[in-house]
């Protein structure tokens, strides 16, 4: 059984460029989440995707975008960066059959650092 | 929305004994509560979660106790080894919602 994978791990942007993450789920889960954890900070909610669709998003504005595709990988893109961008991007993937999210298992997450 | 906040922030205990993190919580409706611990540069770890239909769970040197009425649940670790040393951090769910909200994380050293 293979865990959450994220890539990059670590990458440098400037300030006004796009950025996209790649998060492949763990075999048998549905669901992902995306969560920022700045540093010294528990990680921020910033939406989930089910069934190729937004499911859930936290207090995160709209340059903040993802997708699921029909193998319940996952992408997050992120448009006109911001310094306050810079954070450690979590993924987690879950299994959700009918109602409520299932325990979440996060990757190791990708590092982006905004000059 | 639901608030979680965490204590201590900062914990050193000799090699041994026991540590204790609290949370509380704000929202009457959050119904699952996990732990996870965070080693350096890695992602965050599920080590233990509680659903508030059960007041404890234990596991192995891990415990985690939930107090509805007063809205706070603890993790409690017992004969602390060095590997232990970690950032952990609680978090809190309701039903229905996607979002889980995380505390703001105990930094835990174990002194050999």
């Amino acid at each position: 059984e293979t865990g959450v994978t994220q890539s990059p791990t670590h990458l440098i942007k400037t300030r006004g460029q796009q950025v996209t993450l790649r998060c492949s789920s763990q075999s048998g889960h549905n669901t992902v989440s995306w969560y920022q954890q700045a540093l010294g900070q528990g990680p921020q909610f910033i939406f989930q995707y089910y069934r190729e669709e937004e499911n859930g998003r936290g207090n995160f504005p709209p340059r903040f975008s993802g997708l699921q595709f029909p193998n319940y990988s996952s992408e997050l893109n992120v448009n006109a960066l911001e310094l306050d961008d810079s954070a450690l991007y979590l993924c987690a993937s879950s299994f959700r059959p009918r109602g409520n999210t299932g325990e979440l298992f996060f990757g190791e997450g990708s590092r982006l650092t905004v000059l | 929305g639901e608030n979680v906040e965490q204590h201590p922030s900062t914990l050193s205990v000799q090699e041994g004994d026991s540590a204790v993190i609290k949370c509380t919580y704000s929202d009457s409706a959050s119904n699952y509560f996990p732990w996870y611990k965070q080693e350096l540069g890695k992602g965050p770890q599920l080590i233990i979660d509680i659903r508030s239909n059960v007041g404890e769970k234990k596991d192995q040197r891990i415990a985690v106790t939930l107090n509805k009425t007063a809205k706070h649940f603890s993790l409690h670790i017992t004969e602390t080894q060095p590997e232990d040393s970690a950032v952990y951090f609680c978090a809190a769910r309701a039903f229905g919602n996607e979002k889980l909200t995380f505390g703001t994380g105990t930094r835990l050293t174990i002194i050999p």
